[in-house]
């Protein structure tokens, strides 16, 4: 596709639900990256895939917190047994490689944990 | 510990007015220092700054790199009300797995 694209744009759920956020980086890109954004605050790193290498998983929150990444290309955030403070924007983003200039972000979920 | 730090955290001015935002960096093996426009929800790229790129320019807006102070500055000139947005840093490292090392950002609010 011509950026990266996210889905849904908005979820609301209710709190100990499980929730999936979808993620379709730029058509070759090898490195893609989940950020959590709280109102008002900066970009927090979650989780960053590398072509086939093991994900770097050090900014994850918690263990109710997981992501995938299938065929190399599309990735799926996961995040089982909401709670209110997961209620944030999630923004993916892709580089050509990582190290290798700027990230393209997609236009982000906006979680809601009622 | 590496760390990117922006100022001012908000900024209200008036449309014609000029900011300057601020980005100072620690962080081990840079490469590049990025600047981004968040609006909505989706950050977009204004600028990439390396050792060999140290000034960028593209319309009204500019970035200068300062690699002995460690910083940058993004001005703005005759701002308009779309400038509206968080303004975001970032630093690109050449070593670690994850490379990227994000500020809290600047929320610049251009009043008509």
């Amino acid at each position: 596709g011509a950026g990266v694209s996210q889905s849904p744009s908005n979820k609301v759920t209710e709190k100990g639900k499980d929730v999936e956020l979808r993620c379709d980086p730029i058509s070759g890109h090898t490195a893609l990256y989940w950020y959590r954004q709280s109102l008002g605050q900066g970009l927090e790193f979650l989780i960053y895939f590398q072509g086939n290498s093991a994900p770097d998983k050090s900014g994850l929150p918690s263990d109710r917190f997981s992501a995938e990444r299938t065929g190399g290309s599309v990735s799926t955030l996961t995040i089982q047994r909401t709670q209110q403070e997961d209620s944030a924007v999630y923004l993916c983003a892709s580089s050509e490689t990582s190290g290798r200039g700027t990230q393209y972000f997609g236009p982000g979920t906006r979680l809601l944990v009622l | 510990e590496d760390k990117v730090v922006q100022s001012p955290l908000s900024l209200v001015v008036h449309e014609g007015d000029t900011v300057t935002l601020n980005c100072s960096y620690e962080v081990t093996n840079f490469r590049s220092l990025l600047w981004y426009k968040q609006e909505k929800k989706a950050p977009t790229f204004l600028f990439m700054l390396t050792s060999s790129g140290i000034e960028k320019k593209s319309g009204r807006l500019s970035s200068i790199l300062d690699k002995k102070e460690l910083s940058s500055i993004l001005n703005i000139t005759a701002t308009q009300t779309g400038d509206s947005a968080i303004y975001l840093c970032a630093v690109e490292k050449t070593s670690g797995t994850y490379k990227y090392i994000f500020g809290t950002g600047t929320r610049l609010k251009v009043l008509a």
